[in-house]
């Protein structure tokens, strides 16, 4: 299972866009880039994913590397809610398995 | 609405007792997973299931087990139960999609046991 690096946390002013980092030097072809996060005392929630082109919805964007080694989570305007461990996951969709190896993730802290 | 269940949320045990957690989900999805998770490791999977009589080992599955009788629950048993399995537990489960597909993983609300 490929690895992925992020930082240990961050810090983001409310209202203000955050950028987390994700590096995955060793991403195969075949392996799809999910984030999650996980909010105080609850269980972890999806948040976006993707193979190769920028990715937006509701929550957050995605914007991947050309070369794939790396992507980034954007959210637009932190609120006090967003404050969460951000997981980035690759996940082997051709593999036919559909399990998640998730690492230390990032956690971040929104300043009101 | 469909939900994913654990039972039970809290339990203190002692060492060398057999516990079993219970996971229910009612999306009727083939793939199911158990996760726990300490300071400083994140998440990690101990066993996931892809659907009934499938069951595979993860990362950490030395003292545990699972088995998939139905589709609906994955209960995990700690056999003898170790001090070093103090940790909070989440079950997740996932519809399994397809390459590309969200596969989106719904987790459970945990379960905090305590091995004294």
């Amino acid at each position: 299972d490929a690895k992925t690096t992020q930082p240990n946390s961050m810090e983001s002013n409310e209202e203000e866009p955050v950028h987390l980092p994700c590096n995955h030097s060793t991403i195969s072809g075949t392996d799809y880039i999910h984030w999650y996060r996980q909010l105080p005392s609850q269980g972890p929630e999806y948040v976006i994913h993707g193979l190769t082109s920028n990715v937006n919805n509701r929550m957050a964007s995605l914007a991947i590397a050309e070369d794939r080694k790396s992507s980034t989570l954007i959210l637009h305007r932190a609120t006090l809610r967003d404050a969460a461990v951000y997981y980035c996951i690759l996940r082997d969709d051709l593999s036919g398995t559909y399990k998640y190896i998730f690492g230390t993730g990032t956690r971040l802290k929104v300043l009101a | 609405d469909a939900e994913i269940t654990q039972s039970p949320r809290h339990k203190i045990t002692e060492t060398g007792r057999q516990v079993t957690l219970a996971c229910h989900q009612t999306w009727n999805h083939n793939n199911m997973f158990w996760y726990r998770q300490d300071l400083g490791h994140g998440l990690r999977l101990i066993h996931y299931s892809y659907g009934v009589q499938d069951t595979n080992k993860g990362e950490v599955s030395d003292g545990y087990s699972v088995s998939r009788s139905n589709t609906e629950d994955l209960p995990l048993t700690l056999e003898s139960a170790a001090s070093s399995q103090t940790s909070v537990y989440f079950c997740a489960s996932s519809a399994g999609t397809g390459p590309g597909g969200t596969g989106e993983l719904f987790f459970g609300e945990g379960s905090r046991l305590t091995v004294l």
